[in-house]
């Protein structure tokens, strides 16, 4: 059972534009959601980060949005820029659970010069 | 400044033989997790450790798999009598604390190869 799910394993954008990632999940208690960006031959690197009790969260460029009655949370990326090319991953916990997160199964984002 | 150290990146064994994946946490973290990224798939959580504990292996096959976290030294992921199943990346991770909304540092994987 695939509790966290990101739909789209690809996107490509152009750059300046806005790019936008989406993720969505089943269960309920997850009250804790997280970004990861992967470039190639390295590990996940921590994005940005939003708790059930938030439904926005911004850093720099990029910004999470959480719908907890949709079960849904999205990554916007503006503006994006080639570096920002990289496979995605949408993650979720339950407090107490730390370090036990629950990964999607990422999109690969391209942005094109 | 070293982040999490993971070795080897590549490893190959054949049907049978022993994997033993290592894992230098981060200075000063004492937490550390395993993940499992399989082809097309995202990362699944196998194990958290502390020093000399293993906390949660809830994610850990129950059979050929171990993890250890010793008082001196890395982490240790063996994998005995691996199969051609086991092969995918082994990501592992670190944490200063066990907060709720802790951050996990993660290495940058070791690639399992089953020949």
């Amino acid at each position: 059972d695939q509790q966290v799910k990101q739909n789209s394993p690809s996107l490509s954008v152009q750059e300046g534009r806005i790019s936008i990632l989406n993720c969505d999940y089943t269960n309920s208690m997850f009250d804790y959601f997280l970004w990861y960006k992967k470039y190639p031959a390295e590990g996940p690197t921590f994005l940005i980060s939003i708790s059930s009790i938030k439904d926005k969260n911004e850093d720099g460029r990029f910004t999470v949005f959480l719908n907890k009655s949709a079960k849904h949370l999205s990554l916007h990326i503006v503006p994006s820029q080639p570096g920002d090319s990289a496979v995605y991953f949408c993650a979720a916990s339950v407090s107490g659970n730390t370090g036990k997160l629950i990964f999607g199964q990422g999109t690969t984002l391209q942005v094109k010069p | 400044n070293a982040g999490v150290m993971q070795n080897p990146r590549h490893l190959v064994r054949r049907r049978g033989q022993e994997a033993r994946l290592r894992c230098s946490p981060m200075k000063g973290h004492s937490h550390v997790y395993w993940y499992r990224q399989l082809p097309e798939e995202g990362l699944k959580f196998m194990v958290y450790l502390q020093k000399e504990n293993i906390i949660d292996e809830s994610g850990m096959p129950k059979e050929r798999f171990s993890a250890e976290f010793p008082k001196e030294g890395p982490s240790i992921l063996r994998i005995q009598q691996v199969v051609r199943g086991d092969s995918a990346a082994y990501f592992c991770a670190s944490s200063l604390t066990t907060g709720p909304n802790e951050k996990l540092f993660f290495g940058s994987g070791t690639q399992l190869s089953v020949l």
